[in-house]
């Protein structure tokens, strides 16, 4: 099993702020998922990363892939009390395997 | 924009009690997968179909456990004899094809096994 590493666990932060959730692990993927999940609800799915170096951008969140497909990291800027919720990464070693999670990162935005 | 569905969003059993899950994936997706999130854990794998075969599974799905695709659109969790430890959210996910890597989520069913 190849495990996800994700940091920090919780994070509180005041509207406005900008903020770094990392997700790291000693193994290749080819591919990373990242979701949001609410509390009693199913992750959904924020973006995909598939290219070692990539970067995407979802309006303020912006997320990169490390070049040697390792790891990987969701940057916020401006965060928003409506950004709070569990941000959880999710890797397969190859298209179509089952997916592993990280524990997950809550984030907390206050007004 | 079509999404993934599942019935029922709880369920209640008595353990020993068989239940079966149900899912919808999104219409044209090939690949299905279930999922279960104990109460505060990670998500965890438990196994994959496609093409009518059970393609991948974890250790989780054990005997006690079974899927299948009855006609076009449902896809079934099973387990046979519940126990205290089965209580979980469980998650249907599906993906379009061999090319994609996103996979897409359900909403859930709580399990609760007393």
């Amino acid at each position: 099993t190849q495990l996800l590493e994700q940091s920090p666990q919780f994070l509180s932060i005041q509207e406005g702020e900008n903020l770094t959730v990392y997700c790291n692990s000693s193994s290749v993927f080819s591919s990373l998922q990242w979701y949001r999940q609410e509390p009693g609800e199913g992750p959904v799915l924020l973006v995909t990363v598939v290219t070692g170096g990539e970067v995407k951008k979802l309006k303020r969140l912006t997320f990169q892939f490390g070049d040697a497909r390792k790891d990987s990291s969701l940057h916020i800027t401006a965060a928003q009390p409506g950004d709070t919720g569990l941000y959880l990464c999710a890797g397969a070693p190859n298209s179509g395997y089952a997916l592993n999670f990280g524990k997950g990162t809550s984030l907390l935005v206050t007004p | 924009e079509p999404e993934v569905t599942q019935t029922p969003s709880h369920q209640v059993t008595q353990m020993g009690q068989e239940v079966i899950l149900r899912c919808v994936p999104i219409s044209n997706h090939l690949y299905f997968y279930w999922y279960r999130q104990i109460l505060g854990q990670k998500v965890e794998f438990l196994v994959s179909f496609y093409n009518n075969e059970i393609s991948e599974k974890s250790e989780i799905f054990d005997d006690q456990f079974s899927v299948e695709r009855p006609d076009g659109s449902n896809f079934t969790l099973k387990i046979r004899s519940t126990k205290l430890e089965d209580s979980a959210m469980y998650f249907c996910a599906s993906r379009v094809d061999s090319y994609a890597h996103e996979q897409y989520f359900g909403p859930g069913t709580r399990l609760t096994v007393t």
